[in-house]
This record gives C-alpha cells, structure tokens and sequence, in this order.
C-alpha cells in the first residue's frame, strides 16, 4: 500500500490564481479530510468528507472547495489564492471504528507546502 | 465544542516515563479522546485513543479520568526519537470534526 499521497509537495502561487491539490489514497478508507498548519500552529481541519459524494465543512473552509467523487481521491481547489492561504496542508484518511461512528486512526499525507505571493 | 488545554512544553529523561497531561473538561459522552504526534513538520502520527476506559497499545497508555475530563498519555521509556509535539484531541460534537490545540512539545533528552 503507498498510503496517502499528495501531489505537489511544494508550490508557489501568485495571488489571485487558482490550483488543486491531489489527496490519494489506496486503504480504501470512507474518511478523506484536508487540514492546514499555520507556523507553530495546530492542525485546523478545513474539509472532511464521510464517503464517495459526501462532503462537508470544517473550522475553516472559506476559499477552498473539495469533492469526492470516488472512495480513493479527495482533491482540494484553491479558488483564488491569498497570501493569507500560504500553509502547510495535509491530507489524511481512515475507517470508522465499527459501531461508533468515529473516526478510527487518520492516517496522513507527507503535505503539500503552498506559498503565496 | 469540546477543546482542550496542554502544557506548552515538557522535558523527559531518557528511559523514563512520560506523561502527557490534557484537559477536555466539556467533552460530551459519546466524543473520544485521539492523541497524535508530530515530529519537525512530517504529517502528525497516530498513538493512541479513547472513550471511557484505560487504553494501551505497543506506543503508550492512555488514562483517562472517571469523570472523562482529563487524560494522561504516558510513554512508558521515552527516547530521543520520541521528541516531538503532542497533540491530545476531541471531536466537535458529531465524531467527524477533530479539533486540535496547540499540543505539547515534548523534549526527550538524554
């Protein structure tokens, strides 16, 4: 199994252009979720998504759109880019713990490092 | 929401116990308790969780306290490869939002 993996590890935009950053993973996992780390910062979740065509916010979701419209990928789309979106970001997945619901171990991405100018 | 509260920064011996306080004092029945860790800037690393009882896998030991508002995560021999930041984390309320702190910054030194 490769894991997740993101696609590109590093970037650097203008502001004002848009991307997608690629989230994969193989493990056949029902939960996908995108989170950003701000320098010295902990995670924040930004879009999380419980199966193949169902997404939903998280903490901070303004700016960015996702789908999911197979279990493997879960990309993230920058609509505009700001210098305020200059972060880290992270992809993860997992199961469900049977029975519960809630998410079980996530499993994360090496992260894609974004610069915006 | 359910948020937590860590100390900033801890040190530890090598070879010594380390354990890891957290406060979630509003955490709701049904919310478990997930402690990750994350060393330099690599994707976090699951440990361990939890819901109302004592936890312990090949990593750590997960306490957590009767009333569900505190936890202790304790490595058991901590090592120089066990430095790294610590997060202790709650969902927010549906058991699909993972909210993180700041986390702790373990030092392991020799």
């Amino acid at each position: 199994n490769a894991g997740v993996t993101q696609t590109p590890k590093f970037q650097v935009l203008k502001t004002g252009q848009s991307m997608t950053l690629q989230c994969a993973q193989d493990m056949n996992h029902e939960y996908m979720s995108w989170y950003r780390q701000d320098p010295g910062m902990g995670l924040r979740l930004i879009h999380y998504s419980v199966g193949a065509g169902i997404t939903d916010q998280g903490e901070v979701p303004n700016g960015y759109n996702v789908s999911r419209s197979t279990t493997e990928d879960f990309p993230l789309r920058l609509l505009s880019a700001a210098p305020s979106q200059t972060s880290v970001y992270f992809c993860a997945s997992s199961l469900f713990i049977v029975g519960t619901g809630a998410i079980n171990e996530q499993f994360f991405g090496p992260g894609t490092r974004l610069t915006v100018l | 929401d359910a948020k937590t509260t860590q100390p900033p920064s801890m040190d530890c011996a090598e070879g010594r116990a380390a354990n890891l306080p957290c406060n979630h004092s509003t955490i709701s029945g049904n919310e478990y308790v997930y402690w990750y860790r994350q060393i330099h800037s690599q994707g976090p690393q699951y440990i361990i969780h939890g819901l109302k009882n004592n936890e312990t896998n090949e990593m750590a030991s997960l306490i957590i306290t009767e009333d569900r508002k505190s936890s202790t995560l304790i490595l058991p021999h901590a090592t120089l490869r066990d430095t790294a930041v610590y997060y202790c984390i709650v969902d927010a309320g549906n058991n699909r939002k993972l909210i993180w702190g700041l986390g702790t910054s373990l030092a392991v030194n020799p």
